[in-house]
């Protein structure tokens, strides 16, 4: 099983929709949760941060976690074809792995006019 | 200011030859990471730094693969006798610090190495 699974999609929405990307995990010493937005070819770029259970509002973006059932998502508003990426869901290791940031395997999103 | 910089940005080899991947963390960051991205999966963790000391490489695949950071700034990759399954982007990402909490890792474009 691995540590960080996301729907695997692709995931397809209308320009102006909500599109809700979703992601759990295994580990339940993860402490920190972040969302990546990876165009192609390019770097993984951060784009929301999660600490704590509930949520939190960025913009258009608003993060979810619920640690009881180990999972996160994703909700990005008002849609745009700008927003067509690929987001990679990671969780901070617990233990002693401070450093590691462990990494679902990315949902591809395409946002068409 | 800069961000975190990787040279190459590719790098073809061939089956066996030694490789050096070259990354430039943000300036003051003390934590440096290394991971490996193949086509159509998320990043894979290689190795960890806090300053000069890896933290922990249990992400390193096998003794072929070395790390090294010798004055808690620039770190080099390197890959010895290099294998196709190595063929992937390899990522380095940068944060002020590390710990269980809030840092921020930046990553860097990545250096795109193939193995024919």
């Amino acid at each position: 099983q691995k540590e960080v699974e996301q729907n695997s999609g692709p995931l397809s929405v209308p320009e102006g929709a909500i599109a809700s990307l979703n992601c759990t995990y295994s580990d339940r010493g993860s402490q920190s949760f972040f969302w990546y937005r990876q165009y192609s070819g390019k770097s993984p770029e951060l784009i929301m941060s999660i600490y704590s259970n509930g949520d939190k509002e960025d913009g258009r973006f608003t993060a979810q976690l619920n640690k009881a059932s180990q999972y996160v998502s994703l909700l990005i508003r008002d849609s745009q074809p700008s927003d067509s990426a690929t987001y990679l869901c990671a969780a901070y290791a617990g233990g002693t792995s401070y450093g590691k940031l462990t990494f679902g395997q990315g949902t591809i999103l395409t946002v068409h006019p | 200011g800069a961000g975190v910089s990787q040279t190459p940005s590719n790098k073809v080899t061939e089956k066996g030859k030694y490789v050096e991947l070259r990354c430039d963390p943000i300036s003051g960051h003390t934590a440096l990471y290394w991971y490996r991205q193949s086509l159509g999966q998320g990043p894979e963790f290689l190795i960890y730094f806090q300053g000069t000391g890896a933290a922990d490489d249990s992400g390193l695949p096998n003794d072929r693969f070395f790390a090294v950071r010798p004055e808690g700034s620039v770190s080099t990759l390197k890959i010895q006798r290099t294998e196709r399954g190595d063929s992937a982007v390899y990522l380095c990402a940068s944060s002020p610090n590390s710990g269980p909490s809030t840092d921020t890792q930046y990553f860097g474009p990545g250096t795109r190495l193939t193995v024919l």
